[in-house]
Protein backbone atom coordinates (compact mmCIF):
# COMPACT_ATOMS: atom_id res chain seq x y z
CA UNK A 1 0.00 0.00 0.00
CA UNK A 2 0.94 3.53 -0.52
CA UNK A 3 2.32 5.68 2.42
CA UNK A 4 3.98 9.15 2.84
CA UNK A 5 5.79 9.75 5.81
CA UNK A 6 6.76 13.56 7.13
CA UNK A 7 8.90 13.02 10.32
CA UNK A 8 9.01 16.90 10.84
CA UNK A 9 5.93 17.86 12.19
CA UNK A 10 6.64 21.60 12.75
CA UNK A 11 9.54 23.45 11.62
CA UNK A 12 10.73 26.85 12.89
CA UNK A 13 13.39 29.15 11.61
CA UNK A 14 14.97 32.74 11.09
CA UNK A 15 14.45 34.23 7.86
CA UNK A 16 17.13 34.16 6.01
CA UNK A 17 18.03 30.73 6.84
CA UNK A 18 17.99 27.61 4.86
CA UNK A 19 15.37 24.80 5.71
CA UNK A 20 14.68 21.06 4.62
CA UNK A 21 11.79 19.49 4.24
CA UNK A 22 11.64 15.71 4.80
CA UNK A 23 9.33 13.29 2.67
CA UNK A 24 9.61 9.31 3.00
CA UNK A 25 7.10 7.55 0.38
CA UNK A 26 6.41 3.86 -0.12
CA UNK A 27 4.98 1.98 -3.23
CA UNK A 28 4.77 -1.00 -4.91
CA UNK A 29 3.96 0.24 -8.54
CA UNK A 30 7.05 1.18 -10.64
CA UNK A 31 5.13 4.37 -12.24
CA UNK A 32 4.50 6.66 -9.81
CA UNK A 33 4.43 10.43 -9.23
CA UNK A 34 5.71 12.83 -5.89
CA UNK A 35 4.20 16.25 -5.39
CA UNK A 36 4.56 19.21 -3.54
CA UNK A 37 2.42 21.41 -2.27
CA UNK A 38 2.33 24.29 0.08
CA UNK A 39 -0.73 25.20 2.35
CA UNK A 40 -1.24 28.74 3.20
CA UNK A 41 -3.30 29.37 6.57
CA UNK A 42 -6.17 30.57 3.79
CA UNK A 43 -6.42 27.27 3.22
CA UNK A 44 -6.25 26.44 -0.64
CA UNK A 45 -3.04 24.25 -1.70
CA UNK A 46 -0.89 25.47 -3.73
CA UNK A 47 1.08 23.25 -6.52
CA UNK A 48 4.56 23.71 -6.11
CA UNK A 49 6.10 20.52 -8.08
CA UNK A 50 5.36 17.44 -9.48
CA UNK A 51 8.15 14.48 -10.21
CA UNK A 52 7.64 10.81 -12.10
CA UNK A 53 9.76 8.21 -10.76
CA UNK A 54 11.64 8.01 -14.39
CA UNK A 55 13.00 11.31 -13.60
CA UNK A 56 15.35 11.85 -10.76
CA UNK A 57 17.09 14.70 -11.64
CA UNK A 58 17.03 17.54 -9.10
CA UNK A 59 15.55 20.96 -9.52
CA UNK A 60 15.43 24.06 -8.35
CA UNK A 61 13.06 26.87 -9.36
CA UNK A 62 14.35 30.03 -7.66
CA UNK A 63 14.83 29.94 -3.90
CA UNK A 64 13.21 26.55 -3.99
CA UNK A 65 15.00 22.79 -4.83
CA UNK A 66 13.85 19.23 -4.54
CA UNK A 67 16.15 16.28 -3.77
CA UNK A 68 14.89 13.27 -5.33
CA UNK A 69 16.45 9.83 -4.51
CA UNK A 70 14.72 6.29 -5.38
CA UNK A 71 17.59 4.61 -3.88
CA UNK A 72 16.45 5.73 -0.35
CA UNK A 73 12.60 6.88 -1.39
CA UNK A 74 13.10 10.52 -0.66
CA UNK A 75 11.53 13.57 -2.25
CA UNK A 76 12.51 16.58 -0.15
CA UNK A 77 12.51 19.81 -0.38
CA UNK A 78 14.77 22.80 0.27
CA UNK A 79 14.13 26.75 0.90
CA UNK A 80 17.10 28.80 0.57
CA UNK A 81 17.28 31.83 2.26
CA UNK A 82 14.03 31.48 3.73
CA UNK A 83 11.35 34.40 3.97
CA UNK A 84 8.24 35.05 6.01
CA UNK A 85 6.18 34.69 3.49
CA UNK A 86 7.07 31.08 3.57
CA UNK A 87 5.37 30.01 6.68
CA UNK A 88 3.08 27.60 5.96
CA UNK A 89 2.00 23.73 5.78
CA UNK A 90 3.64 21.89 3.19
CA UNK A 91 2.21 18.56 2.35
CA UNK A 92 4.35 15.81 0.13
CA UNK A 93 1.99 13.67 -1.93
CA UNK A 94 2.44 10.09 -3.79
CA UNK A 95 0.54 9.64 -6.93
CA UNK A 96 0.49 6.23 -8.23
CA UNK A 97 -0.19 5.19 -12.35
CA UNK A 98 -2.65 2.33 -11.18
CA UNK A 99 -4.69 4.81 -8.74
CA UNK A 100 -6.08 7.42 -11.25
CA UNK A 101 -5.69 11.10 -9.70
CA UNK A 102 -5.67 10.00 -6.39
CA UNK A 103 -3.30 11.38 -4.03
CA UNK A 104 -1.97 10.16 -0.68
CA UNK A 105 -0.26 13.05 1.63
CA UNK A 106 2.14 13.07 3.90
CA UNK A 107 0.97 14.44 7.14
CA UNK A 108 2.43 17.53 6.41
CA UNK A 109 5.20 20.02 7.83
CA UNK A 110 4.42 23.22 9.49
CA UNK A 111 7.18 25.82 8.38
CA UNK A 112 7.40 29.03 10.55
CA UNK A 113 9.54 31.76 9.20
CA UNK A 114 10.21 34.35 11.71
CA UNK A 115 11.60 37.54 11.01
CA UNK B 1 -8.04 31.64 -16.75
CA UNK B 2 -10.49 31.25 -13.48
CA UNK B 3 -9.46 28.33 -10.64
CA UNK B 4 -10.88 26.15 -8.85
CA UNK B 5 -14.45 27.29 -7.41
CA UNK B 6 -16.31 25.97 -4.19
CA UNK B 7 -19.69 27.02 -2.43
CA UNK B 8 -20.48 27.51 -0.26
CA UNK B 9 -17.21 28.51 1.67
CA UNK B 10 -18.43 27.71 4.96
CA UNK B 11 -21.22 25.86 6.37
CA UNK B 12 -22.52 24.61 9.81
CA UNK B 13 -25.18 22.24 10.26
CA UNK B 14 -26.46 19.60 13.58
CA UNK B 15 -25.89 16.14 13.38
CA UNK B 16 -28.17 13.87 11.41
CA UNK B 17 -28.75 16.55 8.56
CA UNK B 18 -27.26 16.04 5.36
CA UNK B 19 -25.04 18.89 3.47
CA UNK B 20 -24.22 19.22 -0.23
CA UNK B 21 -21.09 20.70 -1.58
CA UNK B 22 -20.24 21.97 -4.63
CA UNK B 23 -17.23 22.41 -7.03
CA UNK B 24 -16.58 23.98 -10.15
CA UNK B 25 -13.35 22.63 -12.09
CA UNK B 26 -11.22 24.54 -14.02
CA UNK B 27 -12.79 24.91 -17.55
CA UNK B 28 -11.80 21.99 -19.75
CA UNK B 29 -10.72 20.19 -16.92
CA UNK B 30 -12.87 16.82 -16.53
CA UNK B 31 -11.60 15.28 -13.51
CA UNK B 32 -12.66 16.41 -10.26
CA UNK B 33 -11.30 14.62 -7.38
CA UNK B 34 -12.58 15.29 -3.30
CA UNK B 35 -10.04 15.13 -0.21
CA UNK B 36 -10.95 15.63 3.57
CA UNK B 37 -8.50 17.25 5.81
CA UNK B 38 -9.19 16.97 9.03
CA UNK B 39 -6.36 17.59 12.35
CA UNK B 40 -6.24 14.44 13.45
CA UNK B 41 -6.61 12.34 9.90
CA UNK B 42 -4.47 14.43 7.65
CA UNK B 43 -5.75 14.94 3.75
CA UNK B 44 -7.85 12.05 2.88
CA UNK B 45 -9.19 11.00 -0.75
CA UNK B 46 -12.59 10.93 -0.53
CA UNK B 47 -13.08 9.63 -4.39
CA UNK B 48 -12.50 11.10 -8.33
CA UNK B 49 -14.76 11.69 -11.14
CA UNK B 50 -14.07 11.70 -14.82
CA UNK B 51 -16.67 11.90 -17.61
CA UNK B 52 -19.50 11.94 -14.91
CA UNK B 53 -18.33 8.26 -13.87
CA UNK B 54 -16.82 7.91 -10.31
CA UNK B 55 -13.38 6.28 -11.29
CA UNK B 56 -11.63 5.80 -7.43
CA UNK B 57 -13.15 5.87 -4.17
CA UNK B 58 -11.43 6.09 -0.68
CA UNK B 59 -12.28 4.42 2.32
CA UNK B 60 -15.30 6.05 3.72
CA UNK B 61 -18.68 5.38 4.87
CA UNK B 62 -21.69 5.04 2.46
CA UNK B 63 -22.65 8.39 3.90
CA UNK B 64 -20.23 10.14 1.57
CA UNK B 65 -21.32 9.73 -2.08
CA UNK B 66 -20.77 12.52 -5.16
CA UNK B 67 -21.73 12.66 -8.64
CA UNK B 68 -20.74 14.86 -11.79
CA UNK B 69 -22.30 17.48 -14.14
CA UNK B 70 -21.77 17.21 -18.03
CA UNK B 71 -20.30 20.20 -17.67
CA UNK B 72 -18.02 18.19 -15.18
CA UNK B 73 -19.46 20.21 -12.04
CA UNK B 74 -18.98 18.23 -9.20
CA UNK B 75 -21.04 17.38 -6.06
CA UNK B 76 -21.04 15.32 -2.79
CA UNK B 77 -23.26 14.56 -0.36
CA UNK B 78 -23.30 13.79 3.64
CA UNK B 79 -25.86 12.34 4.60
CA UNK B 80 -26.76 11.78 8.16
CA UNK B 81 -23.95 14.07 9.54
CA UNK B 82 -21.87 12.99 12.38
CA UNK B 83 -19.42 15.36 14.91
CA UNK B 84 -16.17 13.96 12.90
CA UNK B 85 -17.35 14.78 9.96
CA UNK B 86 -16.61 18.30 10.52
CA UNK B 87 -13.31 19.19 8.38
CA UNK B 88 -12.14 21.09 5.13
CA UNK B 89 -13.58 19.80 2.83
CA UNK B 90 -11.26 20.00 -0.96
CA UNK B 91 -11.93 19.70 -4.12
CA UNK B 92 -9.14 19.40 -6.86
CA UNK B 93 -9.32 19.37 -10.90
CA UNK B 94 -7.50 18.17 -13.41
CA UNK B 95 -7.08 18.07 -17.39
CA UNK B 96 -7.61 14.30 -17.04
CA UNK B 97 -7.83 11.33 -14.60
CA UNK B 98 -4.34 9.70 -14.23
CA UNK B 99 -1.70 9.34 -11.73
CA UNK B 100 0.56 12.02 -13.21
CA UNK B 101 -1.62 15.27 -14.10
CA UNK B 102 -0.88 18.04 -11.52
CA UNK B 103 -4.36 18.99 -9.86
CA UNK B 104 -5.26 22.29 -8.70
CA UNK B 105 -7.18 22.74 -5.86
CA UNK B 106 -9.97 25.14 -5.00
CA UNK B 107 -10.14 27.17 -1.39
CA UNK B 108 -12.04 24.41 0.51
CA UNK B 109 -15.47 24.48 2.16
CA UNK B 110 -15.09 24.51 5.77
CA UNK B 111 -18.08 22.30 7.43
CA UNK B 112 -18.85 22.11 10.69
CA UNK B 113 -21.26 19.76 12.84
CA UNK B 114 -22.64 20.33 15.73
Amino acid sequence: AQKVTQAQTEISVVEKEDVTLDCVYETRDTTYYLFWYKQPPSGELVFLIRRNSFDEQNEISGRYSWNFQKSTSSFNFTITASQVVDSAVYFCALGEETSGSRLTFGEGTQLTVNP
Amino acid sequence: KAGVTQTPRYLIKTRGQQVTLSCSPISGHRSVSWYQQTPGQGLQFLFEYFSETQRNKGNFPGRFSGRQFSNSRSEMNVSTLELGDSALYLCASSFRNGGGNEQFFGPGTRLTVL
